[in-house]
Protein backbone atom coordinates (compact mmCIF):
# COMPACT_ATOMS: atom_id res chain seq x y z
CA UNK A 1 0.00 0.00 0.00
CA UNK A 2 1.36 3.37 -1.12
CA UNK A 3 -1.20 5.37 -0.89
CA UNK A 4 -1.49 8.68 1.66
CA UNK A 5 -5.38 9.59 2.36
CA UNK A 6 -6.25 12.63 3.18
CA UNK A 7 -10.05 13.80 4.22
CA UNK A 8 -11.82 16.20 3.42
CA UNK A 9 -11.06 16.45 -0.17
CA UNK A 10 -12.79 19.93 -0.20
CA UNK A 11 -13.62 22.55 2.61
CA UNK A 12 -14.89 25.92 2.99
CA UNK A 13 -15.08 27.82 6.60
CA UNK A 14 -15.75 30.68 7.90
CA UNK A 15 -12.98 32.54 9.85
CA UNK A 16 -14.77 31.60 12.78
CA UNK A 17 -15.05 28.07 12.56
CA UNK A 18 -12.67 25.16 13.83
CA UNK A 19 -12.21 22.33 11.28
CA UNK A 20 -9.32 19.47 11.19
CA UNK A 21 -7.71 18.01 8.03
CA UNK A 22 -6.88 14.09 8.74
CA UNK A 23 -4.28 12.43 7.03
CA UNK A 24 -3.30 8.90 7.07
CA UNK A 25 -0.20 6.62 5.55
CA UNK A 26 -0.14 2.60 5.92
CA UNK A 27 3.58 2.41 4.62
CA UNK A 28 5.13 2.31 8.00
CA UNK A 29 6.76 5.78 7.25
CA UNK A 30 8.26 7.52 10.21
CA UNK A 31 8.29 10.84 9.04
CA UNK A 32 4.75 12.81 7.81
CA UNK A 33 4.55 16.57 6.56
CA UNK A 34 1.98 19.02 6.32
CA UNK A 35 2.56 21.70 3.20
CA UNK A 36 0.67 24.66 1.90
CA UNK A 37 -0.04 25.49 -1.73
CA UNK A 38 -1.33 28.18 -3.49
CA UNK A 39 -2.09 28.43 -7.08
CA UNK A 40 1.00 28.15 -9.22
CA UNK A 41 3.78 27.88 -6.83
CA UNK A 42 5.41 24.98 -5.19
CA UNK A 43 4.01 23.40 -2.34
CA UNK A 44 6.03 25.48 0.66
CA UNK A 45 6.38 23.06 4.20
CA UNK A 46 4.55 23.56 7.34
CA UNK A 47 5.40 21.52 9.78
CA UNK A 48 7.20 17.83 9.82
CA UNK A 49 6.55 15.25 12.46
CA UNK A 50 9.27 12.58 12.84
CA UNK A 51 8.94 9.64 15.26
CA UNK A 52 5.76 11.31 15.98
CA UNK A 53 7.04 14.26 17.31
CA UNK A 54 7.20 17.47 16.04
CA UNK A 55 10.63 18.45 14.65
CA UNK A 56 9.83 21.63 12.28
CA UNK A 57 7.28 24.26 12.42
CA UNK A 58 8.59 26.35 9.61
CA UNK A 59 7.09 29.95 11.75
CA UNK A 60 3.44 29.09 11.04
CA UNK A 61 1.04 31.16 12.56
CA UNK A 62 -0.86 29.31 15.73
CA UNK A 63 -4.09 29.36 14.01
CA UNK A 64 -2.79 26.34 12.40
CA UNK A 65 -2.41 23.33 15.00
CA UNK A 66 -0.29 20.37 13.94
CA UNK A 67 -1.08 16.80 15.89
CA UNK A 68 0.60 13.30 15.01
CA UNK A 69 -2.03 10.57 17.45
CA UNK A 70 0.10 7.92 16.01
CA UNK A 71 2.50 7.18 13.11
CA UNK A 72 0.12 6.36 10.83
CA UNK A 73 -2.10 9.06 11.45
CA UNK A 74 -1.36 13.20 11.17
CA UNK A 75 -4.32 16.39 11.65
CA UNK A 76 -4.20 19.78 11.11
CA UNK A 77 -6.11 21.80 13.48
CA UNK A 78 -7.73 25.04 11.86
CA UNK A 79 -9.41 28.23 14.21
CA UNK A 80 -10.29 31.75 13.31
CA UNK A 81 -8.18 31.70 9.86
CA UNK A 82 -8.09 34.16 7.35
CA UNK A 83 -9.24 34.22 3.33
CA UNK A 84 -5.46 34.42 2.81
CA UNK A 85 -5.25 30.50 4.04
CA UNK A 86 -6.89 29.22 1.47
CA UNK A 87 -4.99 27.41 -0.16
CA UNK A 88 -4.39 23.04 -1.53
CA UNK A 89 -3.08 21.48 1.85
CA UNK A 90 -0.97 18.67 0.86
CA UNK A 91 0.28 15.60 3.38
CA UNK A 92 2.93 13.71 2.50
CA UNK A 93 5.35 10.74 4.12
CA UNK A 94 8.82 9.21 4.23
CA UNK A 95 10.68 6.84 5.24
CA UNK A 96 12.49 9.45 7.26
CA UNK A 97 13.69 13.01 6.51
CA UNK A 98 15.61 13.90 2.96
CA UNK A 99 14.12 10.17 1.44
CA UNK A 100 11.16 10.32 -1.36
CA UNK A 101 7.73 11.68 -0.17
CA UNK A 102 4.68 10.72 -1.01
CA UNK A 103 1.74 12.80 -1.22
CA UNK A 104 -1.85 12.67 -0.49
CA UNK A 105 -4.18 14.10 -3.03
CA UNK A 106 -4.77 17.07 -0.91
CA UNK A 107 -7.68 19.31 0.95
CA UNK A 108 -8.77 22.21 -1.07
CA UNK A 109 -9.50 24.62 1.65
CA UNK A 110 -11.76 27.72 0.82
CA UNK A 111 -11.87 30.54 3.92
CA UNK A 112 -14.58 32.77 3.50
CA UNK B 1 20.02 33.90 -4.75
CA UNK B 2 16.98 31.22 -4.63
CA UNK B 3 18.28 27.87 -2.76
CA UNK B 4 16.92 26.11 -6.45
CA UNK B 5 16.17 27.73 -9.32
CA UNK B 6 13.95 26.17 -12.97
CA UNK B 7 13.20 27.82 -15.51
CA UNK B 8 9.59 28.19 -15.48
CA UNK B 9 8.60 27.91 -18.85
CA UNK B 10 6.08 27.05 -20.61
CA UNK B 11 7.89 24.36 -23.17
CA UNK B 12 5.49 23.55 -25.60
CA UNK B 13 6.63 21.15 -27.36
CA UNK B 14 4.84 18.77 -30.49
CA UNK B 15 4.38 15.07 -29.76
CA UNK B 16 7.30 12.64 -30.35
CA UNK B 17 9.91 15.84 -29.20
CA UNK B 18 12.81 15.26 -26.77
CA UNK B 19 12.82 18.07 -24.14
CA UNK B 20 15.26 18.75 -21.67
CA UNK B 21 14.79 20.85 -18.36
CA UNK B 22 17.92 21.97 -15.99
CA UNK B 23 17.77 22.91 -12.24
CA UNK B 24 20.37 24.33 -10.41
CA UNK B 25 20.65 24.62 -6.36
CA UNK B 26 22.53 26.89 -4.31
CA UNK B 27 23.93 24.80 -1.95
CA UNK B 28 27.01 23.03 -2.90
CA UNK B 29 26.28 20.23 1.00
CA UNK B 30 22.89 19.12 -0.83
CA UNK B 31 22.82 15.46 -0.77
CA UNK B 32 19.28 14.38 -2.34
CA UNK B 33 18.24 14.95 -5.62
CA UNK B 34 14.46 14.13 -6.92
CA UNK B 35 11.94 15.19 -9.79
CA UNK B 36 7.99 15.27 -9.34
CA UNK B 37 5.58 15.77 -11.98
CA UNK B 38 2.22 17.61 -10.48
CA UNK B 39 -0.86 17.57 -12.91
CA UNK B 40 -2.80 20.47 -12.34
CA UNK B 41 -5.13 20.91 -9.33
CA UNK B 42 -3.61 17.53 -8.46
CA UNK B 43 -0.47 16.47 -5.97
CA UNK B 44 3.03 16.58 -6.75
CA UNK B 45 3.84 12.43 -7.36
CA UNK B 46 7.75 10.83 -7.62
CA UNK B 47 9.00 10.50 -11.10
CA UNK B 48 12.34 9.54 -10.46
CA UNK B 49 14.99 9.86 -8.03
CA UNK B 50 18.44 11.21 -9.33
CA UNK B 51 21.32 9.50 -8.80
CA UNK B 52 24.81 10.27 -8.74
CA UNK B 53 25.49 7.99 -11.94
CA UNK B 54 22.94 9.24 -13.85
CA UNK B 55 19.33 7.14 -14.45
CA UNK B 56 16.68 6.37 -16.46
CA UNK B 57 13.36 4.94 -16.56
CA UNK B 58 11.80 4.70 -20.21
CA UNK B 59 11.43 7.30 -21.89
CA UNK B 60 12.91 9.73 -18.79
CA UNK B 61 16.53 10.34 -17.94
CA UNK B 62 18.05 11.90 -14.94
CA UNK B 63 21.24 13.50 -14.94
CA UNK B 64 23.14 15.04 -12.24
CA UNK B 65 26.53 17.47 -12.13
CA UNK B 66 27.06 17.96 -8.90
CA UNK B 67 30.52 20.38 -9.92
CA UNK B 68 28.45 22.75 -11.46
CA UNK B 69 25.74 22.17 -9.20
CA UNK B 70 22.24 21.26 -11.33
CA UNK B 71 20.30 18.27 -12.10
CA UNK B 72 18.16 17.71 -15.17
CA UNK B 73 15.57 15.70 -16.95
CA UNK B 74 15.05 14.21 -20.37
CA UNK B 75 11.88 13.29 -21.70
CA UNK B 76 12.35 11.38 -24.91
CA UNK B 77 9.33 11.05 -27.29
CA UNK B 78 6.72 13.32 -25.59
CA UNK B 79 3.44 12.10 -25.14
CA UNK B 80 0.16 14.42 -24.71
CA UNK B 81 -0.01 13.10 -21.46
CA UNK B 82 3.67 14.19 -20.17
CA UNK B 83 1.86 17.84 -19.65
CA UNK B 84 2.30 18.41 -16.19
CA UNK B 85 4.74 21.06 -14.08
CA UNK B 86 8.22 19.78 -13.31
CA UNK B 87 9.75 19.88 -10.23
CA UNK B 88 13.06 19.99 -8.97
CA UNK B 89 13.23 19.19 -5.31
CA UNK B 90 16.91 19.00 -3.37
CA UNK B 91 17.51 18.61 0.17
CA UNK B 92 20.48 18.60 2.78
CA UNK B 93 21.41 15.84 4.57
CA UNK B 94 18.78 15.16 7.46
CA UNK B 95 17.17 18.12 6.29
CA UNK B 96 14.00 18.30 4.59
CA UNK B 97 12.95 19.48 0.88
CA UNK B 98 13.17 22.45 -1.07
CA UNK B 99 10.76 22.51 -4.13
CA UNK B 100 11.64 24.45 -6.97
CA UNK B 101 9.32 27.13 -8.62
CA UNK B 102 8.50 24.08 -11.26
CA UNK B 103 8.79 23.60 -14.96
CA UNK B 104 5.27 24.01 -16.84
CA UNK B 105 5.48 21.50 -20.19
CA UNK B 106 2.65 20.96 -22.61
CA UNK B 107 2.57 18.45 -25.30
CA UNK B 108 0.79 19.46 -28.35
CA UNK B 109 -1.03 17.14 -30.55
Amino acid sequence: DTEVTQTPKHLVMGMTNKKSLKCEQHMGHRAMYWYKQKAKKPPELMFVYSYEKLSINESVPSRFSPECPNSSLLNLHLHALQPEDSALYLCASSQASANEQFFGPGTRLTVL
Amino acid sequence: RKEVEQDPGPFNVPEGATVAFNCTYSNSASQSFFWYRQDCRKEPKLLMSVYSSGNEDGRFTAQLNRASQYISLLIRDSKLSDSATYLCVVTLYGQNFVFGPGTRLSVLP
